[in-house]
């Protein structure tokens, strides 16, 4: 079974600018979860969607933004890039919604210049 | 606010030897409490969980410990080899009543980086 596919790998932007990362889960799972790694936060949540639907929210300003399609594939949106926006963007599939067992993805490495 | 305090934020072991590492929580409503590892270039994997009701939990050379009153929960690593060098992240699962019926939310520790050498 193919895992938690995330495109693109590698990403670099300037500031101001708006990028659009995308993922596609586990054939079969439903939820997709999107979290930020720093070195220095560590791994913080940003929102999960259930069939289509956002179900949960972390603490991040409105420049964040996501959505779901029918497929359970999932994109997430950051307009105007600030430089604190540099991190590892991860994606996490589970079957059911964020209770239950997460399988990460390898990531999109985001770069604001 | 950090929710789950994790250390040490490095570990160096010998290979053969007992790697551990800790975290601690405050809020009761967690309920599930699952062990990443992460290598260089790759998302964190699930390596191993607990739930609040069992106090020690094994799978193969890995058991969490976890002391519900102290509210810890602890990693160890037992017969540490050099593939195990990676970065180890603790996290804690609660509900999120705002987002209504089964909308849970995990909270990670920051991380452990743990070097096995030979």
């Amino acid at each position: 079974k193919a895992g938690v596919t995330q495109t693109p790998r590698y990403l670099i932007k300037t500031r101001g600018q708006q990028v659009t990362l995308s993922c596609s889960p586990i054939s079969g799972h439903r939820s997709v979860s999107w979290y930020q790694q720093t070195p220095g936060q560590g791994l913080q949540f940003l929102f999960e969607y259930f069939s289509e639907t956002q179900r949960n929210k972390g603490n991040f300003p409105g420049r964040f933004s996501g959505r779901q399609f029918s497929n359970s594939r999932s994109e997430m949106n950051v307009s105007t890039l600030e430089l604190g926006d540099s991190a590892l963007y991860l994606c996490a599939s589970s079957l059911g919604l964020q209770g239950s067992e997460q399988y990460f993805g390898p990531g999109t490495r985001l770069t604001v210049t | 606010q950090q929710q789950v305090k994790q250390s040490p934020q490095s570990l160096i072991v010998q290979k053969g030897g007992i790697s551990i590492i800790n975290c601690a929580y405050e809020n009761t409503a967690f309920d599930y409490f699952p062990w990443y590892q992460q290598f260089p270039g790759k998302g964190p994997a699930l390596l191993i969980a607990i739930r609040p009701d069992v106090s020690e939990k094994k799978e193969g050379r890995f058991t969490i410990s976890f002391n519900k009153s102290a509210k810890q929960f602890s990693l160890h690593i037992m017969d540490s080899q050099p593939g195990d060098s990676a970065t180890y992240f603790c996290a804690a699962r609660k509900r999120d009543e705002r987002s209504g019926a089964g909308s849970y939310q995990l909270t990670f520790g920051k991380g452990t980086k743990l070097s096995v050498i030979p």
